[in-house]
């Protein structure tokens, strides 16, 4: 079955700090996978794609097949990244429906 | 340009009583998408429209759910009658034709059946 875990609900990090978002996904075709962020009192928006391969405010994310993991990465926190984040997937071929993670919420203590 | 928009922001709702969820995507966009949050669950999937056709409604979870396309244009997602386990958060997002194009979301209508 296709689906997408985030271990963590809420994590917890200095500004400053790096920080890692953890995401795992499995399905048995080839997906698409993405991170969006929802900011307070704003509506979810991309983050990324694993398929831009760049990096957008700082975060990186490597599509491990191998490990089926897509975690997100920045090396130095800071205040404004304190947000709700959402790791997802789509399939190629029909690229319908997302499939969402549970979300993580990013505190960045000051 | 405006983004997606959703009526109403906010509805609070008797079980068994009706309500009509209105999605505009942005202009232009022949693919709109519903999903809903549940509380406490992960973001999923209702339903795909391609214009004004239904291209995927594997997500829509009983026939107390009726969305429509008018004319290709907006969207209304009606609920009847609504049950407790209906509330949640209902997003809308739109992209253009083709499957690869990104979706831009919605602000969300928050339903509370009481």
């Amino acid at each position: 079955a296709q689906r997408v875990t985030q271990p963590e609900k809420l994590l917890s990090v200095f500004k400053g700090a790096p920080v890692e978002l953890k995401c795992n996904y499995s399905y048995s075709g080839s997906p698409e996978l993405f991170w969006y962020v929802q900011y307070s009192r704003q509506r979810l928006q991309l983050l990324l794609r694993h398929i831009s391969r760049e990096s957008i405010k700082g975060f990186t994310a490597d599509l491990n097949k191998g490990e089926t993991s897509f975690h997100l990465k920045k090396p130095f926190a800071q205040e404004e990244d304190s947000a709700m984040y959402y790791c997802a997937l789509r399939e190629y071929s029909s690229a319908s429906k997302i499939i969402f993670g549970s979300g993580t919420r990013l505190s960045i203590r000051p | 340009e405006a983004g997606v928009t959703q009526f109403p922001s906010h509805s609070v709702i008797e079980k068994g009583q009706t309500v009509t969820l209105r999605c505009d995507p942005i202009s232009g966009h022949d693919n709109l998408y519903w999903y809903r949050r549940v509380m406490g669950k992960e973001i999923k999937f209702l339903l795909h429209f391609v214009k004004e056709s239904k291209q995927d409604e594997s997500g829509m979870p009983n026939n107390r759910f009726l969305a429509e396309r008018t004319g290709g244009t907006y969207s209304t997602l009606k609920v009847q009658p609504a049950e407790l386990e209906d509330s949640g958060v209902y997003f809308c997002a739109s992209s253009l034709a083709g499957v690869y194009n990104e979706q831009f979301f919605g602000p969300g209508t928050r339903l509370t059946v009481l």
